[in-house]
């Protein structure tokens, strides 16, 4: 199975300021057929189920605010919010679809500082 | 828009089975497969696994390999995941989520606990 290792756990970022998360793969997620990464980032918030972020690593999913940006390719990404909003608190996960079984990473908690 | 929407919280004795129901709308059901993730407290999500809605054709992860059933009824535009053989540590939020490239919308989720 393809393990996904976030970093960090948690941050804890002031209002305005930028928040970044890590996520690596254990093995490569490029296709070379198309090359796309198949890694997906997802936003959890209390009570509610993961919503999507990023898909193909760095395409934004309709509605998601351009303040969220996600990089990276084989097996190192990024999700960066360039200004932290109250709203962002949450729980944010990265996933790859490129083999089964699907695979998450464990999460990492972004706080208001 | 798209909707899918899960049974109600389930509280299951050990050894019990489960189903949870997930209703789509809001798009055609069959163009779009449907996964199962789960989420027991303190852990990581955890896919279950994966159906056609088209054909039926299943895909398990090989964790839950003889214990998980995944079904649908295309006339009702509902899928299922039965669960057996529950023990504590299957009390978790079950999710169904349709998928395109990914996971794009997710169930509300759905409480199972298992207890004696």
């Amino acid at each position: 199975d393809f393990v996904m290792t976030q970093s960090p756990d948690s941050l804890a970022v002031s209002l305005g300021e930028r928040a970044t998360i890590n996520c690596k793969s254990s093995q490569s997620l490029l296709h070379s057929s198309n090359n796309k990464n198949s890694l997906a980032w997802y936003q959890q918030k209390p009570g509610q189920p993961p919503k999507l972020l990023f898909y193909w690593a760095s395409t934004r999913e309709s509605g998601v605010p351009d303040r969220f940006s996600g990089s990276g390719s084989e097996t190192d990404f990024t999700l960066t919010i360039s200004s932290l909003q109250a709203e962002d608190v949450a729980v944010y996960y990265c996933q790859q679809y490129y083999s089964s079984p699907i695979t998450f990473g464990g999460g990492t908690v972004v706080e208001i500082k | 828009q798209v909707q899918l929407v899960q049974s109600g919280a389930e509280v299951k004795k050990p050894g019990a089975s489960v189903k949870v129901s997930c209703e789509a709308s809001g798009y055609t059901f069959i163009n779009y497969a449907i996964h199962w993730v789960r989420q027991a407290p303190g852990q990581r999500l955890e896919w279950m696994g994966w159906i056609n809605t088209g054909n039926g054709n299943t895909k398990y992860s090989q964790k839950f390999q003889g214990r998980v059933t995944i079904t649908r009824d295309t006339s009702a535009s509902t899928a299922y995941m039965e669960l057996s053989g529950l023990r504590s540590e299957d009390t978790a939020v079950y999710y169904c989520a349709r998928s395109t490239a990914t996971l794009d919308n997710w169930g509300q989720g759905t409480l199972v606990t298992v207890s004696s």
